[in-house]
């Protein structure tokens, strides 16, 4: 596609329920980054995966949250028994190269609503 | 620990009046700077970054910062505002690391 897409672009969930959010990135671009942006902030990193492999995941915030990309492509950002706390929108950005001066280019967002 | 501070949660300006937002960054090695726009319900759109060649950067849509490094900022100008600039401004440093960013400004812009 021409840009990151992501899915759904908003969902509502019950306090205790899973959910899955998807990623699709730019095609070929190697490095995928994950993004929780609460109200009235900025984006604050989670975690950044460099084709299927997880580099890094340590803006986690708990165990409940857990992101995979099997094949290097798609991504999805899974959260384990739902916390209002995790109300925000989450960004996935996709990036063609692996130096950290390279742009980086951000999907729409999925607002994720805790109830 | 890199981070970043933007000076004002919101500004507001007249329609061709200059835009001035301020970002002040702290790294302890020689950072790579970035400044992302976010209009509503989108994602952030880079406008520009300095990654240590000249410091007077250009960016789209008429918008340029300056690297100061003894100052440690990075402002965000444009000599003229239009309607189309109003939207969030996010300032962002990073350098062996992942992307910081700042909390953003809110730029409004008066007809």
């Amino acid at each position: 596609g021409a840009g990151v897409s992501q899915s759904p672009r908003y969902k509502v969930a019950k306090r205790g329920q899973d959910v899955a959010l998807r990623c699709d990135p730019i095609s070929g671009h190697v490095s995928l980054f994950w993004y929780q942006q609460a109200l009235g902030q900025g984006p604050e990193f989670l975690t950044y995966f460099q084709n299927e492999a997880q580099l890094d995941k340590s803006g986690l915030p708990s165990d409940r949250f857990f992101a995979e990309r099997p094949e290097g492509s798609v991504s999805t950002l899974k959260i384990q028994r739902t916390q209002q706390e995790d109300s925000a929108v989450y960004l996935c950005a996709s990036q063609q190269g692996r130096g950290d001066y390279n742009e980086q280019f951000f999907g729409p967002g999925t607002r994720l609503t805790v109830l | 620990a890199q981070s970043v501070t933007q000076l004002g949660s919101h500004v507001s300006v007249s329609e061709g009046a200059l835009v001035l937002l301020r970002c002040n960054y702290s790294s302890s090695v020689p950072p790579y700077l970035f400044w992302y726009v976010q209009y509503p319900n989108q994602g952030l759109q880079l406008l520009l970054k300095y990654t240590s060649a000249a410091t007077l950067v250009k960016g789209i849509n008429g918008f340029e910062a300056e690297f100061k490094k003894s100052e440690t900022s990075f402002h965000l100008t444009k000599p003229s505002a239009h309607m189309s600039d109003a939207a969030e401004y996010f300032c962002a440093v990073s350098r062996n690391t992942p992307l910081v960013f700042g909390k953003g400004t809110r730029l409004s812009v008066i007809a």
